[in-house]
């Protein structure tokens, strides 16, 4: 079963910053929260990971709340290009193994 | 950043024959592989994880003597569907991971289409 709830879809007017929730309420402690998204027809791309503090990079933010028990993913200026699925993903326990759950649709509206 | 290459990225084939596919670590050497699966509008499936020089571990429900897999060098994994059905059409993707803490993020390579006529 998939360790990550996240809404289905999600609309987000181009240039405006786009905010994806999930969920992981089961997190364990040492469990990184990764998200990554998949392009039509492509292979999942890498965005960001974290632990427990808020993490930036190029690409979008990570902000994680204190509990852990969810994540926001933050892109902040929504392009065309953007609108993908969504994935966060916390890896099985004690493995490398990633459980997908069913991720969010992005849609960027020009 | 780290690179995964697929080949091929589109295969169509006649009901019966064996496909194989291949996923390189291009710029980094990969101490586990995986194979995953994806029909269409479905999430991703993992197959199988395979670490190189040992046997895969595959996913309850996959049958390992249809989908063949060898992890023979740090940088190739390949996956071999074996008297393929139509059933067996999908898309499958491969992914990589670099070192042996649970924490690098795994990097996924471009997917291979498979159409079985």
């Amino acid at each position: 079963d998939a360790k990550t709830t996240q809404p289905p879809s999600m609309d987000c007017a181009e240039g405006r910053a786009a905010n994806l929730p999930c969920n992981h309420s089961t997190i364990s402690g040492n469990e990184y929260v990764y998200w990554y998204r998949q392009i039509h027809s492509q292979g999942p791309q890498y965005i960001i990971h974290g632990l427990k503090n808020n993490e930036t990079n190029e690409m979008a933010s990570l902000i994680i709340t204190e509990d852990r028990k969810s994540s926001t993913l933050i892109l902040p200026h929504a392009t065309l290009r953007d609108t993908a699925v969504y994935y966060c993903i916390v890896r099985a326990v004690g493995t490398y193994k990633y459980i997908f759950g069913t991720g969010t649709r992005l849609k960027v509206l020009a | 950043g780290a690179v995964v290459s697929q080949h091929p990225s589109w295969v169509i084939c006649k009901s019966g024959t064996s496909v194989k596919i291949e996923c390189r670590s291009l710029d980094f050497q990969a101490t586990t592989m995986f194979w995953y699966r994806q029909f269409p509008k479905q999430s991703l499936m993992l197959m199988a994880t395979s670490n190189e020089g040992s046997k895969a571990t595959y996913e309850q429900g996959v049958e390992k003597d249809k989908f063949l897999i060898n992890h023979a060098s740090l940088t190739l994994s390949t996956l071999t569907v074996t008297s393929a059905h139509p059933e067996d059409s999908s898309f499958y993707i491969c992914s990589a991971a670099w070192d042996s803490s649970f924490n690098q993020p795994q990097h996924f390579g471009d997917g291979t289409r498979l159409s079985i006529l």
